[in-house]
């Protein structure tokens, strides 16, 4: 029954070692979105897709990098990891971007950096 | 600037009501979300207002006043299980969702 799934749940990577997290979904919604959420804050976005259109928030590092290469995959690169970058990483889905759409988020991977 | 506001932590007694409030200035209204989220978990959909009055379903309602820019979330017969942070996120004009930090309910016995 999973919907959004995220692997792997918990990862840790070593400063300056390039990780992927991956997201897919099984909803066939159309946007997908990236979230870092560091504790008790508020989700933060960093990109979104709809479709294959890429929309990257004015206040994402260059950092990070994203890919969807199809309807069902959403790919989230950090490519220098650094010790502010260790948070929660969460996949979100909607049908759409408007209306009263909701967003279904996965369980989230848990960035560890050392 | 785009703000979400609200209480940070709030206590409740299981089997009370407790009333989460929400306040926001944004560009432009496309609706309002709430959302809850367990400790290391995503958060989940609770409700959506984008016209003025009450929503009801279940143990759990929302309110909206546009013109006040002000929502609630109204949670009845507090169970364990409803210790969680409580997220309000407004969609602004460009359609963008906007987050408030959360306010972080705790039940006691």
């Amino acid at each position: 029954d999973a919907m959004v799934i995220q692997n792997p749940r918990y990862q840790v990577t070593q400063f300056g070692k390039p990780v992927t997290l991956s997201c897919s979904q099984t909803l066939n919604h159309n946007v997908m979105y990236w979230y870092q959420q560091k504790s008790s804050q508020a989700p933060k976005l960093l990109f979104h897709y709809y479709d294959k259109d890429f929309n990257n928030e004015a206040d994402t590092p260059d950092n990070f990098q994203s890919r969807r290469p199809n309807t069902s995959f959403c790919f989230l690169d950090i490519r220098s990891p650094g010790l502010g970058d260790a948070a929660m990483y969460l996949c979100a889905t909607s049908r759409d971007a408007s209306g009263s759409y909701e967003q279904y988020f996965g369980p989230g991977t848990r960035l560890t950096v050392t | 600037g785009q703000n979400i506001d609200q209480p940070t932590e709030m206590t409740a007694t299981e089997g009370a009501i407790v009333q989460i409030n929400c306040t926001y200035q944004t560009s432009g209204f496309n609706g309002l979300f709430w959302y809850q989220q367990h400790a290391g978990e995503a958060p989940t959909f609770l409700s959506y207002n984008v016209l003025d009055g009450l929503e009801e379903k279940g143990r759990f309602s929302s309110f909206l006043s546009r013109s006040k820019g002000y929502s609630y979330l109204l949670l009845k017969e507090l169970q364990m299980k409803d210790s969680a942070s409580y997220l309000c996120a407004v969609r602004d004009s460009n359609y963008q969702l906007i987050w408030g930090a959360g306010t972080k309910l705790i039940i006691k016995p």
